[in-house]
């Protein structure tokens, strides 16, 4: 099975800074996402991850607040934008391999002051 | 787009009794069901899942049961312990490992000694 390895684990930070999380995967995977989980609530689906191209959003989610990059099949960084107090919550990388589950990272808790 | 609706949101059970979470799901062309379990400040974790073309699938204490026609799939939690306390997700998805997961809202399940 895949390791998936996220950081920061955690960050406080200002409002109308960036903060970007990086997701490194310990083997090739076909797919990566990006999801958000604000607190006692359900997985939502930011976009997919696409390596070499654009990320593939959904709706709700636009690359100017969420910018996301994967240089390689096993590295994606995904990036928060002039943060504002509502985008507080925390943010999980994921990735699959062909014909395999989904594994997901740690998670980054964020908070914005 | 797909949808995923999951019930109960909250589901408190005796140890040692059993404990059923259903799902119902909107497009036809969804053929792969995992659920996940997520302890309180965890990761999501996989504990089981069903493709399209089985009805049923048993691992130890835990079962998946698939109605296609239907569109629901049901996650049995059989003698229940201490430790099956968490929040389970049930998703969808037209293909495992090449296409995203949609998830259900989650259930809450308690298991009280």
């Amino acid at each position: 099975s895949a390791v998936i390895s996220q950081k920061p684990s955690r960050d406080i930070c200002q409002r109308g800074t960036s903060l970007t999380i990086q997701c490194q995967v310990d083997s090739q995977v076909t797919m990566m996402f990006w999801y958000r989980q604000q607190p006692g609530q359900s997985l939502t689906l930011i976009a997919t991850a696409n390596q070499g191209s654009e990320a593939t959003y959904e709706s709700g989610f636009v690359i100017d607040k969420f910018p996301i990059s994967r240089p390689n099949l096993t590295f994606s960084t995904l990036t928060v934008s002039n943060m504002s107090p509502e985008d507080s919550s925390i943010y999980l990388c994921s990735a699959t391999g062909a014909n395999t589950e989904a594994f997901f990272g740690q998670g980054t808790r964020l908070t914005v002051v | 787009g797909e949808n995923v609706e999951q019930h109960p949101s909250t589901l408190s059970v005796q140890e040692g009794d059993s404990a059923v979470i259903k799902c119902t799901y909107s497009d036809s062309a969804s053929n792969y069901f995992p659920w996940y379990k997520q302890e309180l400040g965890k990761r999501p974790q996989l504990i089981i899942d069903i493709r399209s073309n089985v009805g049923e699938k048993k691992d130890q204490r835990i079962a998946v049961t698939l109605n296609k026609t239907a569109k629901h799939f049901s996650l049995h939690i059989t003698e229940t312990q201490p430790e099956d306390s968490a929040v389970y997700f049930c998703a969808a998805s037209k293909r495992q490992g090449a296409q995203k997961l949609v998830f259900g809202q989650g259930t809450r399940l308690t298991i009280n000694p």
